[in-house]
């Protein structure tokens, strides 16, 4: 079993839908996840960074963990044409351990 | 302030044969790392250098890859001899604290 999950689509919606992206994760261990977003031939960017089970807000974009269940989601709202990119989770265990563990990404198109 | 350059953008190289890649940093990052990502797989780490130390190498798939940081600035990794598998995007990222910034990747392809 892989230690992250994520579908790897392809998810294709209209502009202005809600996307929702989501992950799970079999290592109890992760304590801090994070959203990347990548556009072609570019690197990975951070999105959002969350620790703890909950919410976390930033403009258009939601992320949520629920560590009890061990899935973690991005929500995008009023999603943009500019918004078409592959969406990767990541996580790691924290402390001294900085090394990243990440899903296979997600490719999303948002149609005009 | 500019980001975490990566040279050069793409590599073709014949199995056998040495590759060095090369990663520039953000300046100030202590933290640099390398990760891979084979075709149709996920990002995977290789290691993480804080400063010049190697502080996790636990990635690193095998004895033909050798990474370095001299003076705890750019760092290169080396992949000598080439094989088929090796093939694929390697990215730097570099950090101070939590957060990694990511390079824009080097595109190997080994033939």
């Amino acid at each position: 079993q892989k230690e992250v999950e994520q579908d790897p689509g392809p998810l294709s919606v209209p502009e202005g839908a809600i996307v929702s992206l989501n992950c799970t994760y079999s290592n109890s261990a992760f304590q801090y996840f994070m959203w990347y977003r990548q556009y072609s031939r570019k690197g990975p960017e951070l999105l959002m960074y969350t620790y703890s089970s909950g919410n976390k807000e930033d403009g258009r974009f939601t992320a949520q963990v629920d560590k009890s269940s061990k899935y973690i989601s991005l929500f995008i709202r009023d999603s943009q044409p500019s918004d078409s990119a592959t969406y990767l989770c990541a996580m790691r265990i924290g402390g001294s351990n900085y090394k990243l563990t990440f899903g296979k990404g997600t490719l999303l198109t948002v149609n005009p | 302030e500019a980001g975490v350059t990566q040279f050069p953008s793409h590599s073709v190289i014949e199995k056998g044969q040495t590759v060095t890649l090369r990663c520039d940093p953000i300046s100030g990052h202590d933290n640099l790392y390398w990760y891979r990502r084979v075709m149709g797989k996920e990002i995977k780490f290789l290691l993480h250098f804080v400063k010049e130390s190697k502080q996790d190498e636990s990635g690193m798939p095998n004895n033909r890859f050798l990474a370095e940081r001299t003076g705890g600035t750019y760092s290169t990794l080396k992949v000598q001899p080439a094989e088929l598998e090796d093939s694929g995007v390697y990215f730097c990222a570099s950090g101070q604290g939590e957060t990694q910034y990511f390079g824009p990747g080097t595109r190997l392809l080994v033939l």
